[in-house]
C-alpha cells in the first residue's frame, strides 16, 4: 500500500533554532517527492521537489534531502523565523501522477 | 500572472444540501485535481481531470462528482451532504504529462451543519 510518514507530528522550537522534519515512504513506482508548506486555512505551497536521483536540494533556508534506496527524505530549516510556523506536508507523486500526501508535521516557532 | 483560484473561500451549509465548489487552474494548465482536508489530516484525493476527462478517482462516494469545462475550469460537487464533509477542498492543477508542476489553490471551507 502506498504510504507516507512523516515524524514528529508536531515540534515546537526557539526562533532561531533549527529543526529537521522526517519523512518515510512506501510508494512505489516512485516519481517524485515534494515539501509543501501550509499555512493554517490555506492551500499548500511548494518548498522543494526531488526526483529519485537527487539527493539534495535547498530552497532558501528549507534544505530537503532524500535517500532513494531508504525511501527517507528530510526537509531541514535554518534559523527559524516566527513566519516558519506551519504544517509541512510531504508529498510522493506515484504513478500516474497520483500524490499521497503524509499526515503534514505542525512546528510552532516560538520567541 | 494569477494562481490557481477557488470560489467560494467559506461555505455553509446545511445536512442533505447540495454544494458546487469551483476551481479555474493557472492559465495553461490542463490537469486538475481535487483533495478533501479534513482539519488536522493531510489532504485525501478526490478527482483528477485532464483535458476534461476524468483520469483518476479517489476512495469517495457517489455522492462526489466533478466536470471539467473546455476552458480546464472545474466544478466539484457534493449532494447528500454530511456532517463528515466539513473540510477545506483544494484544487491543484498541472500542466499535465508530467506532473512536476503543481500548483494549490487556497481552498473552499465547506462547514456542513
Amino acid at each position: 500500500k502506498n504510504q507516507v510518514e512523516q515524524s514528529p507530528q508536531s515540534l515546537i522550537i526557539l526562533e532561531g533554532k533549527n529543526c529537521t522534519l522526517q519523512c518515510n515512504y512506501t510508494v512505489s513506482p516512485f516519481s517524485n517527492l515534494r515539501w509543501y508548506k501550509q499555512d493554517t486555512g490555506r492551500g499548500p505551497v511548494s518548498l522543494t521537489i526531488m526526483t529519485f536521483s537527487e539527493n539534495t536540494k535547498s530552497n532558501g533556508r528549507y534544505t530537503a534531502t532524500l535517500d532513494a534506496d531508504t525511501k527517507q527524505s528530510s526537509l531541514h530549516i535554518t534559523a527559524s523565523q516566527l513566519s516558519d510556523s506551519a504544517s509541512y506536508i510531504c508529498v510522493v507523486s506515484a504513478e500516474g501522477g497520483k500524490l499521497i500526501f503524509g499526515q503534514g508535521t505542525e512546528l510552532s516557532v516560538k520567541p | 500572472d494569477a494562481g490557481v483560484t477557488q470560489s467560494p473561500t467559506h461555505l455553509i451549509k446545511t445536512r442533505g444540501q447540495q454544494v458546487t465548489l469551483r476551481c479555474s487552474p493557472i492559465s495553461g494548465h490542463k490537469s486538475v485535481s481535487w483533495y478533501q482536508q479534513v482539519l488536522g489530516q493531510g489532504p485525501q484525493f478526490i478527482f483528477q481531470y485532464y483535458e476534461k476527462e476524468e483520469r483518476g478517482r479517489g476512495n469517495f462516494p457517489d455522492r462526489f462528482s466533478a466536470r471539467q469545462f473546455p476552458n480546464y475550469s472545474s466544478e466539484l460537487n457534493v449532494n447528500a451532504l454530511l456532517l463528515g464533509d466539513s473540510a477545506l477542498y483544494l484544487c491543484a492543477s498541472r500542466t499535465g504529462g508530467r506532473d512536476d508542476g503543481y500548483t494549490f489553490g487556497s481552498g473552499t471551507r465547506l462547514t456542513v451543519v
